[in-house]
């Protein structure tokens, strides 16, 4: 079936950090991938999106690549600031646009 | 502005007890869905609507209802509620169906069942 995994949380990390958030997915076809942020007491945002097969999607600093043969969307930042301490999934969307399927979502915690 | 609303945004109730949680936008966006964010879990697709009069089962149909009367409107009917629809619900919309589309989140609505 269709799937996203997401690695494991929460993440903690010192102010200006690297991050790398790792994603696979398992789908039929090709799907779009996406970066969802979900901060505190809020709804999710889009954070960046790509929708074929190497592909870099890019916002606000964090970036992913589209990486069919690894079927992977890891998210990258080079560094953090607390600001961008949320939870963060990852999502796909098929062909037919109608489904959405997400990660369990990592939540990262940056301290000064 | 922009937005997705939802109401109520927190709401408590009994095992059996008729409940509807509205979702509206004003983007006048043709696709609307609802999905559960569970500990774990995710968020997981419940129903999604292509456009007025037309919907269909996400992953995760079991014990709930929406109807799609008008553009703007997308409301989750939950008809006889129990405890394991203890959740936190979202509605999102994009302009069109597609799998490149942006979804834009309404603010969720907490509910608990007892």
């Amino acid at each position: 079936g269709n799937s996203v995994t997401q690695m494991e949380g929460p993440v903690t990390l010192s102010e200006e950090a690297f991050l790398t958030i790792n994603c696979t997915y398992t789908a039929t076809g090709y799907p779009s991938l996406f970066w969802y942020v979900q901060y505190p007491g809020e709804g999710l945002q889009l954070l960046l999106k790509a929708t074929k097969a190497d592909d870099k999607g890019s916002n606000k600093g964090f970036e992913a690549t589209y990486r069919k043969e690894t079927t992977s969307f890891h998210l990258e930042k080079g560094s953090v600031q607390v600001s961008d301490s949320a939870v963060y999934f990852c999502a796909l969307s098929l062909n037919t646009g109608n489904q959405f399927y997400f990660g369990t979502g990592t939540s990262l915690t940056v301290i000064p | 502005e922009a937005q997705v609303t939802q109401n109520p945004r927190y709401l408590i109730t009994v095992t059996g007890k008729k409940l509807t949680v509205t979702c509206s936008q004003n983007m006048n966006h043709e696709y609307m869905s609802w999905y559960r964010q569970d500990p774990g879990l995710g968020l997981r697709q419940i129903y999604y609507s292509m456009n007025v009069e037309v919907t269909d089962k996400g992953d995760v149909p079991e014990g709930y209802k929406v109807s799609r009367k008008e553009k703007r409107n997308f409301p989750l009917i939950l008809e006889s509620p129990s405890p394991n629809q203890t959740s936190l619900y979202f509605c999102a919309s994009s302009l069109y169906r597609g799998k490149q589309e942006t979804q834009y989140f309404g603010p969720g609505t907490r509910l608990l069942v007892l």
